[in-house]
């Protein structure tokens, strides 16, 4: 099973709002509404920030949203703050044997 | 509060063997998935495999089928990953975490640990 396909790397600045995108195929992203989002910091472990597409964890800011379209998954991180700079990967249900695949990562520079 | 806290750091050679283990607390552990997941180093996430407490029922991914074991203890909470013979290549970052299977969402993480193999 290929991994999600995600951009290396995004910025914005203090505010802005950016959109990190996560491609996979219709057995995987196209297939379920089963996409969650994990952000990670430099040598910590990942956090959960959207489950099901579009669903906000409690305790979640809610500068963070997902949505989806077809095979492709998206985060929209708005008003970003310093705070926002870390890694971010997408993860989506895969089915069968490969249960879960994972986007590449992606790293959000905040100017 | 949940938690899941696993071993420490380790340092291996290529060849020797390996037990590393991720204890939940703060919730009911048995009835709750386990998965594995490999972080290689400035790279992104892998699952190699999950785990059901209750009953050990276990799933690998089929690129870690054969590579490593995963085991668990629900009279302890602990869950567990091993290898039989390390390579330089298994140096990496593992996390345990807590997944919820309906959706494959990871809910928990562990805080990780690092496995350095070198001679």
């Amino acid at each position: 099973q290929s991994a999600l396909t995600q951009p290396a790397s995004v910025s914005g600045s203090p505010g802005q709002s950016i959109t990190i995108s996560c491609t996979g195929t219709n057995s995987d992203v196209g297939g379920y509404n089963f996409v969650s989002w994990y952000q990670q910091h430099p040598g910590k472990a990942p956090k959960l920030i959207i489950s099901d597409v579009s669903n906000r964890p409690s305790g979640v800011s809610n500068r963070f949203s997902g949505s989806k379209s077809g095979n492709t998954a998206s985060l929209t991180v708005s008003g970003l703050q310093a705070e926002d700079e870390a890694d971010y990967y997408c993860s989506s249900y895969a089915g069968g044997n490969s249960l879960v695949v994972f986007g590449g990562g992606t790293k959000l520079t905040v100017l | 509060e949940v938690q899941l806290v696993q071993s420490g750091a380790e340092l291996k050679k290529p060849g020797d063997s390996l037990k590393i283990s991720c204890k939940g607390s703060g919730y009911n552990f048995n009835p709750h998935w386990i998965v594995w997941v490999r972080q290689l180093p400035g790279k992104g996430l892998e699952w190699m495999g999950i785990i059901y407490p209750s009953d050990s029922d276990t799933r690998y991914n089929p690129s870690f089928q054969g590579q490593v074991t995963i085991s668990a203890d629900k009279s302890i909470s602990t869950a567990y990953l091993q290898w039989s013979s390390l390579k330089a290549s298994d140096t990496a970052m593992y996390f345990c975490a807590r997944l919820i299977i309906t959706d494959t969402h990871v809910d928990y993480w562990g805080q990780g640990t690092l496995v350095t193999v070198s001679s």
